[in-house]
């Protein structure tokens, strides 16, 4: 498996709280993303990284913001969670090589009360 | 807006049946088309393809590819229960590798197979 987790697996948290998932990658691997996974709505991209520092909006953007300070790490912000972002959340990361795929973390489920 | 949809949403068989699971895609640019296997867990890749025509075979399971339709077929055959998951295809956007489009993945909903004994 590649080296990617993500934390914390699983959070409950109230309508209104902010809230950050991490994703952590071992592999030194330039790009990294954020999903969501609905039913019926297959996995759709929230942020992705292309670089330190570098950051763009995915399909579903609004409500989240997203940090990556160092290659390591992308972090997942949901600045006032509300039920809708209720969901599973997978991090994946992905090499530079032309033909690299992705590779998916663990995913963390996340409730909003 | 690019779109992929797949079909059917969901499958029913007995192990020792064959099935096709296939994924029709609308992209602006599209660079490759990607399945995956989801068990209850993370999306774990299966094949990539990028040219029309070439079957691409792992195993019991095989992918083709068709741009000019814009359509790709997985097939599993001689279905184990072990094969029970969710399917999912995906296109990924044409963009060199270090562009800022790289790797920006559409997804479709996900074929749910269930292999009965």
């Amino acid at each position: 498996d590649a080296g990617i987790t993500q934390s914390p697996r699983h959070k409950v948290t109230e309508t209104g709280t902010p809230v950050t998932l991490r994703c952590h990658q071992t592999e030194n691997h330039r790009y990294m993303y954020w999903y969501r996974q609905d039913p019926g709505h297959g996995l759709r991209l929230i942020h992705y990284s292309y670089g330190v520092k570098d950051t763009d909006k995915g399909e579903v953007s609004d409500g989240y913001s997203v940090s990556r300070s160092k290659t390591e790490d992308f972090l997942l912000t949901l600045e006032s969670a509300t039920s809708s972002q209720t969901s599973v959340y997978f991090c994946a990361i992905q090499g530079e090589r032309v033909g690299e795929t992705q590779y998916f973390g663990p995913g963390t489920r996340l409730l909003v009360l | 807006e690019d779109k992929v949809v797949q079909s059917p949403l969901s499958l029913v068989v007995h192990e020792g049946d064959t099935v096709t699971l296939n994924c029709s895609y609308e992209v602006t640019n599209f660079r490759s088309l990607l399945w995956y296997k989801q068990e209850k867990k993370a999306p774990t890749f299966l094949f990539m393809l990028t040219s029309s025509g070439i079957e691409k075979k792992s195993g019991r399971l095989s992918s083709i590819l068709d741009k000019k339709e814009l359509f790709s077929i997985l097939n599993i055959t001689a279905t184990q229960t072990g094969d029970s998951a969710v399917y999912l295809c995906a296109v990924a956007p044409a963009g060199f590798a270090g562009g800022t489009s790289y790797g920006k993945l559409t997804f479709g909903q996900g074929t749910i197979l269930t292999v009965h004994p």
